[in-house]
């Protein structure tokens, strides 16, 4: 069974500073990873994936990802953190062939200061 | 495009009574639709999966009759909690994927609050 962890819920940044939320996943074959940020009361927001192709996938609002298959990671990042990105971020996963069933990790609160 | 609704937004419903929440994607037809449920400060959990006209599938341990799913259009997908208790209480998410598009995109609607007094 395919499974995403995010091992920290919360990360903590001063606006202006580089940020990184992370992610490792576990499938068998090749995933399909997908970032989405969740505002307070709100759905989803898709942010980037990667299917196949360059590593570094670039997304909405400056994030962008790298897909490292050797460390089975898709991080999160961002150059300069904004007040605005605090949110909740979810990493996802759908592994080939469960019907493109997403697996959600549980989710990193992101919390951005000035 | 690709703009999925619910409604409600949110709702307060007495113990024993019946809600049902509608999801709606507005600018594409959507053959599958998902429904999910969050705990505060949990992750989503997948509930079913519903398909247009055919019966919805659960993932394990999803009462089926307490859930009531209905896909009867190809723009509309329902999700009815029968009898609710207060232990229903939760954040309900659907999402939606495009009949012809890429299959694993997924659009997610702004969640519905449920409160189960």
């Amino acid at each position: 069974a395919q499974s995403v962890a995010q091992p920290e819920d919360q990360v903590n940044v001063a606006e202006g500073n580089p940020l990184t939320v992370k992610c490792t996943y576990s499938v068998s074959g090749n995933p399909y990873l997908f970032w989405y940020v969740q505002y307070p009361n709100r759905g989803l927001q898709f942010l980037l994936k990667y299917i196949t192709g360059d590593n570094l996938v670039k997304g909405s609002y400056g994030f962008e990802a790298e897909f490292n298959k050797s460390q089975t990671s898709f991080h999160l990042k961002k150059p300069s953190a904004l007040v605005s990105d605090s949110a909740l971020y979810f990493c996802a996963l759908i592994a080939t062939g469960t019907a493109s069933k997403l697996t959600f990790g549980t989710g990193t609160r992101l919390q951005v200061t000035l | 495009g690709a703009v999925v609704s619910q409604h409600p937004s949110w709702v307060i419903c007495k113990s024993g009574t019946s809600v049902k929440i509608e999801c709606r994607s507005l600018d594409f037809q959507a053959t599958t639709m998902f429904w999910y449920r969050q705990f505060p400060k949990q992750s989503l959990m997948l509930m079913a999966t519903s398909n247009e006209g055919s019966k919805a599938t659960y993932e394990q341990g999803v009462e089926k009759d307490k859930f009531l799913i209905n896909h009867a259009s190809l723009t509309l997908s329902t999700l009815t909690v029968t009898s609710a208790h207060p232990e229903d209480s939760s954040f309900y998410i659907c999402s939606a994927r495009r009949t012809q598009g890429i299959t694993y995109e997924q659009y997610f609607g702004p969640g519905t609050r449920l409160t189960v007094t």
